[in-house]
Formats: C-alpha cells, structure tokens, sequence
C-alpha cells in the first residue's frame, strides 16, 4: 500500500498570511495526489486533484503543485473560512490512502 | 444539488453485524461509481469499498476485505454496507462518497453516520 505522510500535523496563521501543508508518498504516484477540506457540520469538500488541477468552485487563493512522491499545498490569503482539517490522498492505485491530517488553525 | 445521506448508524457488540444505507439524489446515480469512506475517532480518512455502476465490480483494502460488503440499488439510488463480525478497530464514523470520473477520487461526501462497536 502506499503511504502517505502529510506535515506539519498542526498549523496556526492568521487571515491574510500563506501556508504550506505537505505530502510525501511512499512512492511514486505520478501526478494524482488530491486535497481534502474537513469542517465540523460540513461534508468533506474536493479541493484539488491530479495534483494541481482546482476542482470547480475551489477559489484561486488554493493551490497544488508536486509530482512522483513530493506535493504541496499552498493557501495564499488565508480567508477565515479556510480554518480546518487539510487531509490529502492519492487517487493512482488501490487501495486509496489518506495522509493524517493537517490541523490549520487561527493564530 | 448532490445529496448522499447516511442512515443505520449505532452501538453493536463485537462480532455482531450492521448494515448502513445512503440514499444519493441530485444526480443520477448509475452513472457514478460510490465508496464508503471511514473515520475513527480523532483519527485520519480510511478508504473501505468501492463499487462499479452496475455493481459487478466491487474493492476493499485488506482490512475489512471478507467482512464487509458493499452494493448498490440503482432503481433506488441507493448504496449499500453490510458489515459482519465487527470489530472494536470498526468504529467510525462511516461516509458514503461519490467517485469523481477520475478514479480514486471523492467529489461528493456525505455528513456520515456513527458506528460504535462495543460491548
């Protein structure tokens, strides 16, 4: 199975700065790494995939980048809506395998 | 506007079987691959099965493999997972997803349901 390991586990900024959040395969899986955002009361919402590709209605502010075992997401003007769980997966081969999480927290 | 929603979540004993349903509309529903998707307590998301269109291909990652089932009826737009001899390592909160055309991927999520396996 491939692995996923997502840092950091944990994350506080404040509106307006940038963050990284990162996501390392255990080995390649070309370019098909997806984002996911967690809220409480809220379904679990499709950021990004195939690495960099915005899903639609995912503002511009997100972006992926990344490819073979080394991803990234960047979030550039962070709006206070983007305070969450940040959880990666990589959609190249059974079984699909989720990172741990990434906590994003207000600073 | 895509709608999944999870029912026959609860509390059962180690060993015993349970069985969740969602009930998908807003799209039509044979045309898409579903998938359970998992989360334990404070824990990370955990792929459990997906399902073809037609319901002749199923998938699950080893650790549930011989246990649970999933299915589907497409005239109810509904999905299906059976789940036997439950295991306290079972217990999650259980969403039904969507696959995106693109694979592995989940476009679609449901709020999920609670299964608490304890004695």
């Amino acid at each position: 199975d491939v692995q996923m390991t997502q840092s950091p586990s944990n994350l506080a900024a404040s509106p307006g700065e940038s963050v990284s959040i990162n996501c390392k395969a255990s080995k390649s899986i070309s370019k098909y790494l997806a984002w996911y955002q967690q809220k409480p009361g809220k379904a679990n919402k499709l950021l990004i995939y195939s690495g960099s590709t915005l899903q639609s209605g995912t503002p511009s502010r997100f972006s992926g980048s990344g490819s073979g075992t080394d991803f990234t997401l960047t979030i550039r003007n962070l709006e206070p809506e983007d305070f969450g769980l940040y959880y990666c997966q990589q959609h190249n081969e059974y079984p699909y395998t989720f990172g741990a999480g990434t906590k994003l927290e207000l600073k | 506007e895509v709608q999944l929603v999870e029912s026959g979540g609860g509390l059962v004993q180690p060993g015993r079987s349970l069985k969740l349903s969602c009930a998908a509309s807003g799209f039509t529903f044979s045309n898409y691959y579903m998938a359970w998707v998992r989360q334990a307590p404070k824990k990370g998301l955990e792929w459990v099965a997906t399902i073809s269109t037609s319901g002749s291909r199923t998938y699950y990652p080893d650790s549930v493999k011989g246990r649970f089932t999933i299915s589907r009826d497409n005239a109810k737009s509904s999905l299906y997972l059976q789940m036997n001899s439950l295991k306290s390592e079972d217990t999650a909160t259980y969403y039904c997803a969507r696959h995106a055309g693109l694979g592995g991927l989940f476009d679609y999520w449901g709020q999920g349901v609670m299964v608490t396996v304890s004695s």
